[in-house]
């Protein structure tokens, strides 16, 4: 059974400081990983997606990358904003079957 | 934002009481799904769909049915509710044939509480 797992479950950074958020998953038979964003009382925002076959995505000050073999991901943040703050989710698609696995997310806030 | 609507957006009911939310999609995706979200658990899958009357169960079934016959709408019910089903239930859609490049998009949830 897939496992996913977020370490640290929370973390406060002061605003401007580049930061890494950390996915890990135990079955590397997966089709992709997801990079969400939660805010308090919302609904998920894709934020990156990463094919299997891929190392890295990058969208604006995000960058996420993927090492299957190890069963990790990371979300880089760049230059962290007090809008940033929000809980980091990732998710694997798992091979054969019809569903995601979640992280319980990273609880992120930026300290102005 | 993907056009994905869910209603009602709070509900309170009683024990014993059957319950429907409701998921609407104006993107015409193909793959529904419905989670719970609770403290502790992180999102588990309810059940899913991958087209009009074809509907499969996740991990957490139980107590769940769903119906979907048309593309549009993905309807989730609590045949008799209990205060375990108290949760945050969200709907997602994904947009794409190829699996690799599926990409899940998500309602902005519906508030259950169940006294």
């Amino acid at each position: 059974k897939q496992e996913v797992t977020q370490i640290p479950a929370a973390l406060s950074v002061p605003e401007g400081e580049n930061l890494v958020l950390n996915c890990s998953f135990t079955d590397s038979a997966i089709y992709n990983l997801q990079w969400f964003r939660q805010d308090p009382g919302k609904g998920l925002t894709s934020l990156l997606l990463i094919q299997s076959s891929q190392r890295e995505q990058t969208s604006g000050r995000l960058n996420a990358s993927l090492d299957k073999s190890s069963g990790r991901s990371t979300l880089y943040i760049a230059a962290s904003q007090p809008g940033d703050s929000a809980t980091y989710l990732c998710a694997v698609r798992d091979w054969g079957a019809g569903k995601s696995t979640f992280g319980d997310g990273t609880t992120l806030t930026v300290k102005p | 934002d993907a056009g994905i609507t869910q209603s009602p957006r709070h509900k309170v009911t009683e024990t014993g009481t059957p319950v429907t939310l409701r998921c609407h999609q104006t993107e015409n995706h193909r793959y529904m799904y419905w989670y719970r979200q609770d403290p502790g658990h992180g999102l588990r899958l309810i059940h899913y769909s991958y087209g009009v009357k074809d509907t499969d169960k996740g991990e957490v079934s139980d107590g769940y049915s769903v119906s979907r016959s048309k593309t549009e709408d993905f309807l989730l019910t609590l045949e008799s509710a209990t205060s375990s089903q108290t949760s945050v239930y969200f709907c997602a859609i994904s947009d794409s044939n190829r699996v690799e490049r599926e990409t899940q998009y998500f309602g902005p949830g519906t508030r259950l509480l169940v006294l």
